[in-house]
């Protein structure tokens, strides 16, 4: 399944919103029910931290600010007001099938 | 606290092999789904491998299949990935992953993330 993110950068004035999409070339729809889409942040100099799971629920710990939507093939990851500590590479990633695959990633900078 | 920890990393030449380790620590392993991920610096993520709490293997990359091997063990709180026959573009960071699931179906979500072993692939 092949994943392709836009934009490949983003920057954005502080205390603005950021959207990112994530299209699958399949759809990531689990036969549970539910969308194996998943976003991840690697932040400077560190290793990825999950930030939502199954399309749109937040891992612990993440600000209420990041959210998940989507459905089938057509996923976004919002941030409501965007702070300079969430300058990173934001990846998806599906999980509905092996080999799961990620995007391309896409660099949020800082205005 | 819940963490997992590489190692085995280090310089190798190509046609060589290497193991890696993955040592869980704050939590049990048995229950949980465990993956491998690579990346070269300054590129994306590829997802390597990945085993159900079981020992069931999931599945590998492409570009890896039929020369790694991953497997655990649970009593020991160690997962591993065996890499023979290394080519240069294997070189990455390897990094260790935990599902807060058995690593099918739900719950599902990487949540662990160690901070990575180096593997370069030189002669």
């Amino acid at each position: 399944i092949v994943m392709t993110q836009s934009p490949l950068s983003l920057p954005v004035t502080p205390g603005e919103p950021a959207s990112i999409s994530c299209r699958s070339s399949q759809s990531l729809v689990h036969s549970h029910g539910y969308s194996f889409l998943d976003w991840f942040v690697q932040k400077p100099g560190q290793s990825p931290q999950l930030l939502i799971y199954l399309g749109s629920d937040r891992a612990s710990g993440v600000p209420d600010r990041f959210s998940g939507s989507g459905s089938g093939t057509n996923f976004t990851l919002k941030i409501s007001r965007v702070e300079a500590e969430d300058v990173g590479v934001y990846y998806c990633m599906q999980a509905v099938q092996t080999p799961y695959t990620f995007g391309q990633g896409t660099k949020l900078e800082i205005k | 606290e819940v963490q997992v920890e590489e190692s085995g990393g280090g310089l190798v030449q190509p046609g060589r092999s290497l193991r890696l380790s993955c040592a869980a620590s704050g939590f049990t392993l048995d229950n949980y789904g465990m993956h491998w991920v690579r990346q070269v610096p300054g590129k994306g993520l590829e997802w390597v491998s990945g085993i159900t709490w079981n020992s069931d293997v999931l599945g590998y990359a492409d570009s890896v299949k039929g020369r790694f091997t991953i497997s655990r063990d649970n009593a020991k709180n160690y997962v591993y990935l065996q890499m023979n026959s290394l080519r240069v573009e294997d070189m990455a960071l390897y990094y260790c992953v935990k599902d807060i699931g058995s690593g099918l179906g739900i719950p599902h979500g990487w949540g662990v993330w160690g901070q990575g072993t180096a593997v370069i692939v030189s002669s």
